[in-house]
């Protein structure tokens, strides 16, 4: 199927451990994103790659890292978790050019930090 | 800063009502407005998009208007369905860059 996939789909964690979350998409995008949903439902961007570099980095504490090892996959790291970092992040993708103005949602990874 | 609210936070509906989500924006200078549905558990799924030259756009029952000027936008929803049930997301991308600024959603309830 072609789509945006994450990897894990839930996570729970103890507070100061260091986890990553995985975002493949095989649909040919040159631009993906991470997005973080809090409890108020609120999606804010955190980050946006363009072929594997960072065009956007919103005001997120540096314990959050994206690594992009090609233009298919942004993978973000956490160091360092605390019970604030709890949300659903959501990795998305889209093209350049035409189409360019839709982005291609992943199912979200749920993070609980206790 | 660019703030998307949308009213009401919540609504329910007996099946087959037409009915209307709003979406208002406090910065008019918008590149496109994007109209969002998430389900619980599962990712966005695009159901429509407005360029800010543009005043509607209509997919099946579904019919998104912009009005720039006065930073509002509106989803209609005819003939409404269980199946319809989800969070409707209201997002706006500003100027030329590419990320999205969301509302907090309606989470509609087509009861039936």
């Amino acid at each position: 199927d072609t789509a945006v996939s994450q990897t894990p789909k839930y996570l729970v964690t103890q507070m100061g451990n260091d986890k990553s979350i995985k975002c493949e998409q095989n649909l040919g995008h040159d631009t993906m994103y991470w997005y973080k949903q809090d409890s108020k439902k609120f999606l804010k961007i955190m980050f946006s790659y363009n072929n594997k570099e960072l065009i956007i980095n919103e005001t997120v504490p540096n314990r959050f890292s994206p690594k992009s090892p090609d233009k298919a996959h942004l993978n973000l790291h956490i160091n360092s978790l605390e019970l604030g970092d709890s949300a659903v992040y959501f990795c998305a993708s889209s093209p350049l050019g035409v189409g360019a103005d839709t982005q291609y949602f992943g199912p979200g990874t749920r993070l609980t930090v206790l | 800063k660019q703030e998307v609210t949308q009213i009401p936070a919540a609504l329910s509906v007996p099946e087959g009502e037409n009915l209307v989500l709003n979406c208002s924006f406090t910065d008019s200078a918008i590149y496109n407005l994007q109209w969002f549905r998430q389900d619980p558990g599962k990712g966005l799924t695009s159901l429509l998009l407005i360029q800010s030259s543009q005043r509607e756009q209509t997919s099946g029952r579904l019919n998104a208007s912009l009005d720039k000027s006065s930073g509002r936008s509106t989803l209609y929803i005819a003939a409404s369905q269980p199946g319809d049930s989800a969070t409707y997301l209201c997002a706006v991308r500003p100027g030329s860059a590419r990320q999205l600024t969301f509302g907090s959603g309606t989470q509609l309830t087509v009861l039936p």
